[in-house]
């Protein structure tokens, strides 16, 4: 069984936009979470990670941890066409863990 | 800033022959090493995990006769895919982490099996 799942599997959003990822833990034990950004050719980029309840705001980006419920999510505000790509939750054990479980990534479409 | 580099970018084997992958992080040193597998579908697999001062840890259905790591100093991994098959085919990605905390990631390898 997939430990993190993420959902949509895809995304269409217009340029401007609000576009909301989701993402749940099965495993109590994996709580910690990041997002990555991976585009095409490259490999993932840290966007930003969150251990504590509530919401993290770092500029576009606004993560959102609900720990009772191991669920996690990424809202992206006026969304820009360089926001298209593959997004991806991970979790781990622990804050300072090098083991991430990925989910199965959410692909992002921007559009003009 | 934090860069990782991975060489080769793409690499082409044959079936039943070996290949080996390098990671450099450049500007920091790397407390750990991890490195996963990204299939054509774009799932992930983590493969193992290379930690300063301890023992490489391999993830179930990975081996350390299938691939053996070396992780000679904080900056350097380096990786071989041995007797690759159609399977194992894929993006392999480096991780490199950052004061136990962040992990940094470099482009990968593309591992194509003829």
């Amino acid at each position: 069984q997939q430990k993190v799942q993420q959902s949509p599997e895809s995304l269409s959003v217009p340029e401007g936009g609000m576009a909301s990822l989701n993402c749940t833990s099965s495993d109590r034990n994996f709580q910690y979470f990041w997002w990555y950004r991976q585009h095409s050719g490259e490999g993932p980029k840290a966007l930003m990670s969150i251990f504590s309840d509530g919401d993290k705001k770092e500029g576009r980006f606004t993560a959102h941890l609900n720990k009772a419920s191991l669920h996690v999510s990424l809202h992206i505000r006026d969304s820009q066409p360089s926001d298209s790509a593959l997004y991806f939750c991970a979790a781990s054990e622990g804050y300072n863990q090098g083991k991430l479980i990925f989910g199965q990534g959410t692909k992002l479409s921007i559009k003009p | 800033g934090a860069l990782v580099y991975q060489y080769p970018r793409r690499t082409i084997c044959k079936s039943g022959t070996s290949m080996r992958m390098e990671c450099q992080a450049v500007g920091f040193q790397a407390t750990s090493v991890a490195w996963y597998r990204q299939s054509p579908q774009k799932t992930f697999e983590l493969i193992a995990l290379s930690t300063v001062n301890s023992a490489i840890k391999y993830e179930q259905n990975f081996t350390q006769e299938k691939f053996p790591i070396s992780h000679p100093n904080l900056s350097f991994s380096s990786m071989t895919v041995l007797n690759a098959y159609l399977e194992d085919r894929g993006l392999y990605l480096c991780g490199a982490v950052l004061g136990g905390y962040e992990q940094y990631f470099g482009p990968g390898t593309r591992l194509t099996v003829l």
